[in-house]
């Protein structure tokens, strides 16, 4: 049964660092993987998809990359900034055509 | 850009009572999903629907029924509420891709249901 796994479970880093967040797989055997951030109290907002056949997808400054072999996803973030404070969530959508979901990272950025 | 949007932010109901929550995409994508998300259970699979009239049951449908008369709009409807159905509910839509499969998923901005 595929696992998702974000570790660690809050992080939190001064203004301007770049940073990177984890998402662990246990079967290599997915069709996609979506970056997800939500804000408190409210909805998820899609960040990056990547297709099973990709390596990265990149927006702004916002980079993800996929690892099926290691089964690891990162999603990076450039010169953080406060307003990307949010939990960040990752989903891998599976054979059976839904998505599998990690419990997500909390992230704060410092001013 | 696709909005997906739902009918109520807040919502406060009476155990037992029949409550609807309604959910709209315009981006006439063929599947539709609603989830529940609690503190510490992450987001749960209620049900999903991949086409009209069509509907298939999710990881917790218990409690929970579905309707999709149209295709843009996906309801949720429990039947008697229950103070354990309290929880932020989320819709989510996507178009299909290859073999069937579900491509990227657009969230609306959620319901936050309280069951007294």
């Amino acid at each position: 049964k595929q696992e998702v796994t974000q570790i660690p479970a809050a992080l939190s880093v001064p203004e301007g660092e770049n940073l990177v967040l984890n998402c662990s797989f246990t079967d290599s055997a997915i069709y996609n993987l979506q970056w997800f951030r939500q804000d408190p109290g409210k909805g998820l907002t899609s960040l990056l998809l990547i297709q099973s056949s990709q390596r990265e997808q990149t927006s702004g400054r916002l980079n993800a990359s996929l690892d099926k072999s290691s089964g690891r996803s990162t999603l990076y973030i450039a010169a953080s900034q406060p307003g990307d404070s949010a939990t960040y969530l990752c989903a891998l959508g599976d054979s059976n055509y839904q998505l599998i979901w990690g419990a997500g990272t909390k992230l704060i950025i410092k001013p | 850009d696709v909005k997906v949007t739902q009918s109520s932010r807040y919502l406060v109901k009476r155990t037992g009572e029949k409550v609807f929550l309604e959910c709209v995409q315009d981006m006439d994508h063929e599947n539709m999903f609603w989830y529940r998300q609690d503190p510490g259970l992450g987001l749960r699979l209620i049900y999903f629907s991949y086409d009209v009239k069509m509907k298939e049951k999710g990881d917790i449908p218990e409690g929970y029924s579905v309707s999709r008369e149209k295709k843009e709009r996906f309801s949720l409807i429990l039947e008697s509420a229950s103070t354990n159905q309290t929880s932020m509910y989320l819709c989510a839509s996507s178009s299909t891709g290859l073999a069937g499969r579900y491509n990227e998923q657009f969230f609306g901005p959620g319901t936050r249901l309280t069951v007294l």
